[in-house]
């Protein structure tokens, strides 16, 4: 049982190039969550998609969109890459409003 | 607009004893509210999910409290130990009806042997 996986773990981009970042979970969770984690200001909601076909915005959404392709697997992907956007990113699920699970991360710098 | 603080930022205390980790929240109509534990290069671990209408969470040495209208929940570690080591964070969800979660900072914790 896996949990939540997170590809790549690592990744260097120069800016405005593009990427996708993948999460699946194998919990037949419903809920799905992108998260940035910044040095002092802790973790943020990009996008979250509550349930299979749905996506809604988080704090702070700009720069990113996201796919819901099915209930198992919720993409983050940058279209231009910008060096704001160097972070660490998270995945999370959960059965709607209950625990949530994290993937490991994907580390990501933009040069 | 939902702020969560987690003071002390940090915190290193000598193996067996007893702490306590807070946090405080500035609006009180929440739905749930969780602590986890990140260990460094790692994501995070859910220790304790309490809901609004509960008081306290218990799991082994881990005892979580809350008090809505204080706007603030602490973490209860008894006995610690050095593999306690991590940081801890606490992320409240708004009674609105989203799916948003808002995360402290977090308390980063040492235990010395």
């Amino acid at each position: 049982n896996a949990g939540v996986t997170q590809t790549p773990k690592f990744q260097v981009l120069k800016t405005g190039q593009s990427m996708t970042l993948q999460c699946a979970q194998d919990m037949n969770h419903n809920s799905m969550y992108w998260y940035r984690q910044d040095p002092g200001m802790g973790l943020r909601l990009i996008y979250y998609s509550a349930s299979e076909g749905t996506t809604d915005k988080g704090e702070v959404p700009n720069g990113y969109n996201v796919s819901r392709l099915n209930k198992r697997e919720f993409s983050l992907r940058l279209e231009s890459a910008a060096p704001s956007q160097t972070s660490v990113y998270f995945c999370a699920s959960s059965e709607f409003t209950d625990t949530q699970y994290f993937g490991p991360g994907t580390r990501l710098t933009v040069l | 607009k939902q702020e969560v603080t987690q003071i002390p930022a940090a915190l290193s205390v000598p193996e067996g004893e007893n702490l306590v980790l807070n946090c405080s929240f500035t609006d009180s109509a929440i739905y749930n509210l969780q602590w986890f534990r990140q260990d460094p290069g790692k994501g995070l671990t859910s220790l304790l999910l309490i809901q609004s209408s509960q008081r306290e969470q218990t799991s082994g040495r881990l005892n979580a409290s809350l008090d809505k209208s204080s706007g603030r929940s602490t973490l209860y570690i008894a006995a610690s130990q050095p593999g306690d080591s991590a940081t801890y964070l606490c992320a409240v969800r708004r009674a609105s009806g989203t799916y948003k979660y808002i995360f402290g900072t977090g308390t980063r914790l040492k235990v010395l042997a």
